[in-house]
């Protein structure tokens, strides 16, 4: 168990919907990392958020965004769903912003987009 | 920008056998090499990291891996597989001098044990 958590495991929707994934870190850590997996991208990076800030974008879609609350937890949210979104959503956290420090990810989100 | 290849989808081997994942990179930059391990229906767990100074790192689990910068390769090698070992490994590169702390991920190598 890595401590971060995300929630829900599953979720399945339609074509044109709008989902939110939940992610909440481990106790201190600061930075939030959202990544993509998908069986024809792989794991892509999407965004990064540290104490509530953006620091640094991947290649996320515009029909995305996320945020960071002051509680450090953090949302991906998901807009005018298409089938190629189907994947697989990771959340990761680090204490800081370094490249030294480990991230740890979270068990993930499925999302399917029927 | 930088790119991860990772030349083996899959990998077969026996248990107790040797194992080696082969992992190059391409940057303009210098890198932090990471490996990580992906169990069915789990997140990625850290095996091993390289961020500078001695390049054969050891790992959690038994794996080893060697920078070579000159080869810009950042293999991953054990030398007796388990049954438990069964899973798909990435390997990744942080630039180091960049802003945020973003991964760049290999498209990730299957290993699959048999007794």
């Amino acid at each position: 168990d890595s401590g971060v958590t995300q929630t829900p495991k599953h979720l399945i929707t339609a074509t044109g919907q709008r989902v939110t994934l939940r992610c909440s870190p481990r106790s201190g850590d600061l930075s939030v990392y959202w990544y993509q997996q998908s069986l024809d991208q792989g794991l892509q990076f999407l965004i990064q958020y540290y104490n509530g800030e953006e620091r640094a974008k991947g290649n996320i879609l515009e029909r995305f965004s996320a945020q960071q609350f002051p509680d450090l937890h953090s949302e991906l949210n998901l807009s005018s769903l298409e089938l190629g979104d189907s994947a697989l959503y990771f959340c990761a956290s680090s204490v800081g912003t370094s490249g030294k420090n480990e991230q740890f990810f979270g068990p993930g989100t499925r999302l399917t987009v029927l | 920008a930088q790119s991860v290849t990772q030349l083996d989808s899959q990998v077969p081997v026996f248990e107790e056998a040797p194992v080696e994942l082969r992992c190059n990179y391409s940057s303009s930059v210098s890198v932090y090499l990471f490996w990580y391990v992906q169990y069915p229906n789990q997140g990625l767990q850290l095996l091993l990291k390289y961020l500078s100074g001695s390049t054969l790192v050891k790992g959690i689990n038994g794996f080893e891996a060697e920078f070579n910068k000159s080869q810009t390769s950042f293999h991953l090698r054990k030398p007796s597989v388990h049954i438990s070992d069964t899973a798909e490994y990435f390997c990744a590169v942080r630039i180091i001098k960049a802003a945020g702390n973003k991964l760049t991920f290999g498209g990730g190598t299957r290993v699959l044990v048999k007794p």
